[in-house]
């Protein structure tokens, strides 16, 4: 049971809109920014989106983040077949000592 | 470039120990704390604990605590993740990551993973 609460799957048409989304609480994305990982098959996860909001170097326009109270979302416009993959939210969470908690990952398929 | 590099898969028994390791290079490796990060067949991301090598403080998640040790040689640039004793269900992908503070918190780069496979 993760911590933080994604949808286990999502899909789209190529040049479709889609959003995941990203519930969690007080103690984490209430009060810490949120990350969004991509996960490609048989790959190591890499950043997509960091601090709510941005995008890495190198990352596509085409995804986007955002965050509200404790909620957060990513959205991929345009979709393309190469956006197939597990995405991950993930943010710090300042219960107890602190931890990273992760999303339970969200398995996109390009139809 | 800047890189974490993780050794090679590993194939063990139960009982067994063993150590794994995560280099960093292309950066100043103790000014960013080292994480490790579990992910068993099939299943999500899971945080293990994290090191700062400037100084080898360490904290665990509880989930974690007492069964694994973080470490790190500053000296070599790299971390490592030892089990004194595995279980079958220590079977996971191990990845390290750098995590990065500035206006937030963030893991960049991850490492290419570690396969761990326990067995009988």
């Amino acid at each position: 049971q993760s911590v933080l609460t994604q949808p286990p799957s999502a899909s789209g048409t190529p040049g479709q809109r889609v959003t995941i989304s990203c519930s969690g609480s007080s103690s984490n994305i209430g009060s810490n920014t949120v990350n969004w990982y991509q996960q490609l098959p048989g790959t190591a996860p890499k950043l997509l989106i960091y601090s709510n909001t941005q995008r890495p170097s190198g990352v596509p326009d085409r995804f986007s983040g955002s965050k509200s109270g404790t909620s957060a979302s990513l959205a991929i416009s345009g979709l393309q077949s190469e956006d197939e993959a597990d995405y991950y939210c993930a943010a710090w969470d300042d219960s107890l000592d602190g931890s990273w908690v992760f999303g339970g990952g969200t398995k996109l398929t390009v139809l | 470039e800047v890189q974490l590099v993780q050794s090679g898969a590993e194939v063990k028994k139960p009982g067994e120990s063993l150590t794994i390791s995560c280099k960093g290079s292309g950066y100043s490796f103790t000014s960013y704390w080292i994480n490790w990060v579990r992910q068993m067949p099939g299943k999500g991301l899971e945080w293990m604990g994290r090191i700062d090598p400037s100084d080898s403080y360490t904290n665990y998640s509880p989930s974690f605590q007492g069964h694994v040790t973080i470490s790190a040689d500053k000296s070599i640039s790299t971390a490592y993740l030892q089990w004194s004793s595995l279980k079958a269900s220590d079977t996971a992908m191990y990845y390290c990551a750098r995590r990065i503070a500035a206006a937030g918190l963030w893991f960049d780069p991850w490492g290419q993973g570690t396969l761990v496979t326990v067995s009988s």
